[in-house]
């Protein structure tokens, strides 16, 4: 069975600092690879995503993460954080078939210091 | 607008009785979900529906109800063999069955407090 993993629970920076939130998934096969951000008080939404082609995918807010197969990892970026990047982030998969279920890690809470 | 509309927001229950959620989407898509979120667990899969009249288990399904009878409507019953339903449950929908690259689109969610 496919599983996530998020290895970071709680990350506390300072503005501008620089992020990674660590991403790894168990699945063998060909995946598709999901960042979404739940800001306080919204819904979740999709920050970023992974089908095929460049292993390095921009997504929305300056964040962007790298499909490194090899490590079965999807890391999370952004070079300098702000106070409104505060929110949880949750890595998710999906096997690439024409009918499959996706799967959430446990979340990472990124809480920036003004 | 379109999106998908849970409803409603918080809901009480007492120990004991059976509760449904309602999960409604205007965006035509034809896959639905329904995810369970506690703290420290991230998002785990209750059920999902690929098309209507058709529903699979997820990894928590147990104690959990669902109907697809409309494209647009995949209600949740938390029944009261759900052992520890307090929760904050989300509903989303996909173009298709999401292997192919679609993404989720999730609603605003429905926390629901047993007593």
């Amino acid at each position: 069975a496919q599983s996530v993993s998020q290895h970071n629970h709680h990350v506390i920076l300072s503005e501008a600092a620089s992020l990674e939130l660590g991403c790894n998934y168990s699945y063998g096969g060909t995946v598709n690879l999901f960042w979404y951000v739940q800001y306080p008080g919204q819904h979740l939404q999709l920050l970023l995503k992974y089908f095929s082609g460049d292993p390095l995918v921009k997504g929305i807010k300056g964040f962007e993460a790298e499909f490194i197969k090899s490590k079965f990892s999807f890391n999370l970026r952004k070079p300098s954080v702000q106070w409104s990047d505060t929110a949880e982030y949750f890595c998710a998969v999906s096997r690439y078939s024409s009918a499959s279920k996706i799967i959430f890690g446990s979340g990472t809470r990124l809480s920036i210091r003004p | 607008d379109g999106g998908i509309t849970q409803s409603p927001k918080y809901l009480f229950r007492k120990e004991g009785q059976n509760v449904t959620l309602s999960c409604e989407q205007n965006l035509n898509h034809d896959a639905m979900y329904w995810y369970r979120q506690d703290p420290g667990q991230g998002l785990r899969l209750i059920y999902y529906s690929q098309i209507v009249n058709d529903f699979q288990k997820g990894d928590i399904a147990e104690g959990y109800s669902v109907s697809r009878e409309k494209k647009e409507s995949f209600p949740l019953t938390v029944t009261s063999a759900q052992k520890n339903p307090t929760a904050f449950y989300l509903c989303a929908s996909s173009i298709t069955g999401q292997g192919q690259g679609t993404e989720a689109f999730f609603g605003q969610g429905t926390r629901l407090t047993v007593v």
